[in-house]
């Protein structure tokens, strides 16, 4: 099946300092998703993309669909507190969504 | 704005059990899809239904079918229930037939099989 690789699996930073993680895939997407997950919560949709190449932004959050459509990254500037979480990534296709294994995100104030 | 819902959001049952949940699309919202997430796991995709219609299945185990309904809800039918089957379920909804695909997640029903 198609096999999304989320890295890194887990990031511990500090109050104010900029994320980045990232989603790659031997497979072609049409469309990423990136979600946000709280501990015992469902999974919160974050931002949305379509297009190749197409860079969105949702306040702190930018994310983008890469040229190839085989990847896509996602950076959060700023971090607060309430960012900590899992950042789970997920690609579309064939009335199908697949999931990374998530990035967690631990952030000390 | 309303969310997904689903009920119950937490089931205790013991081995060889039968469990039922339930889910509540977005209104207007035609794609019912179950997750399963295990601890530290990703949700593993189980089912969908477009329009009352099965669309694709995932790891579903022959002991668990579910359906869509008239008025869109979905139930996930859970038989012969195994201590492995402890997990978090989670139902999402989208809006099919469309160019865009935002699949949106409730808040999970947490079962434990004891």
């Amino acid at each position: 099946g198609q096999q999304l690789n989320q890295s890194p699996q887990s990031m511990f930073i500090q109050e104010g300092e900029d994320v980045s993680m990232n989603c790659t895939s031997s497979s072609i997407f049409n469309t990423w998703l990136w979600y946000k997950q709280d501990p015992g919560e469902g999974p919160v949709l974050l931002i949305a993309l379509y297009k190749a190449g197409e860079l969105t932004s949702n306040g702190r959050l930018t994310a983008q669909f890469g040229i190839t459509r085989k990847d896509s990254f996602l950076n959060i500037s700023a971090s607060i507190p309430s960012d900590v979480g899992i950042y789970f990534c997920a690609g579309y296709n064939f009335n199908k969504f697949y999931f990374g294994s998530g990035t967690k995100l631990n952030v000390k104030p | 704005a309303a969310g997904v819902i689903q009920s119950p959001r937490h089931l205790i049952k013991e081995k060889r059990e039968t469990a039922t949940l339930k889910c509540y699309p977005i209104p207007r919202h035609d794609t019912v899809y179950w997750y399963q997430q295990g601890p530290g796991q990703d949700p593993q995709f189980l089912i969908s239904f477009y329009e009352k219609m099965q669309s694709d299945k995932g790891s579903i185990p022959d002991r668990f079918s579910a359906q869509q309904f008239s008025d869109y809800h979905s139930e996930l039918n859970m038989s012969s229930l195994e201590l492995g089957d402890s997990a978090l379920y989670f139902c999402a909804s989208s809006l099919g037939g469309q160019a865009t695909y935002e699949q949106y997640f409730g808040p999970g029903t947490r079962l434990t099989v004891t």
